[in-house]
């Protein structure tokens, strides 16, 4: 089955910087690529997803790139912000014919903005 | 505004005790997903279901079952708790076509 790795566990970063979080995941039929961010006492809500026909997405602040070829994605956080600390689970899913949809997620990665 | 709830934040019950999670969505979505979450360990499936009556296991089943009796609820059963069940536990529901996946707020069950 789909295994994803999440790289850093921690991350701690000054205001104003970038933050990157890298995933890599094992299955090649994986074609949906979620991020989720968890605050404090809250379930995860999306923040970004991409699919495998694009390779970057960007939203404001926040980018997600993917390497299909070496099954690596990525999140990219500009101008960090104080509320931009968080959890931040990666995940992948392979939407196939018949509904089966599983989606697997990374272990996460505590995101710390210093002021 | 609420999208899936979860019967209970706060749970604490006996080891032997049998123990259910209720978890209830109002977007008519077919995918429901029942996860554990532990320290340094992320989120890992229990068990989904992609239609009614219909469930697969997820990476972690064992000492687990689900019921899905109708499209928006999903009930996660805990046959006999056991200490080492004692976790937040996380329900999500999701449409069709990998679109966006809701979470409840979590139960925190602790199992003494």
């Amino acid at each position: 089955g789909e295994n994803v790795e999440q790289h850093p566990s921690t991350l701690s970063v000054q205001e104003g910087d970038s933050a990157v979080i890298k995933c890599t995941y094992s299955d090649s039929a994986s074609n949906y690529f979620p991020w989720y961010k968890q605050e404090l006492g809250k379930g995860p809500q999306l923040i970004i997803d991409i699919r495998s026909n694009v390779g970057e997405k960007k939203d404001q602040r926040i980018a997600v790139t993917l390497n299909k070829t070496a099954k690596h994605f990525s999140l990219h956080i500009t101008e960090t912000q104080p509320e931009d600390s968080a959890v931040y689970f990666c995940a992948a899913s392979n939407f196939a014919q018949g509904g089966s949809e599983k989606l697997v997620f990374g272990k996460g990665t505590k995101l710390t903005v210093n002021p | 505004d609420v999208k899936v709830t979860q019967s209970s934040r706060y749970l604490v019950k006996r080891t032997g005790e049998k123990v259910f999670l209720e978890c209830v969505q109002d977007m008519d979505h077919e995918n429901m997903f029942w996860y554990r979450q532990d320290p340094g360990l992320g989120l890992r499936l229990i068990y989904f279901s992609y239609d009614v009556k219909m469930k697969e296991k997820g990476d972690i089943p064992e000492g687990y079952s689900v019921s899905r009796e109708k499209k928006e609820r999903f009930s996660l059963i805990l046959e006999s708790a056991s200490t080492n069940q004692t976790s937040m536990y996380l329900c999500a529901a999701a449409g069709i076509g990998n679109t966006e996946a809701f979470f409840g707020q979590g139960t925190r069950l602790t199992v003494v």
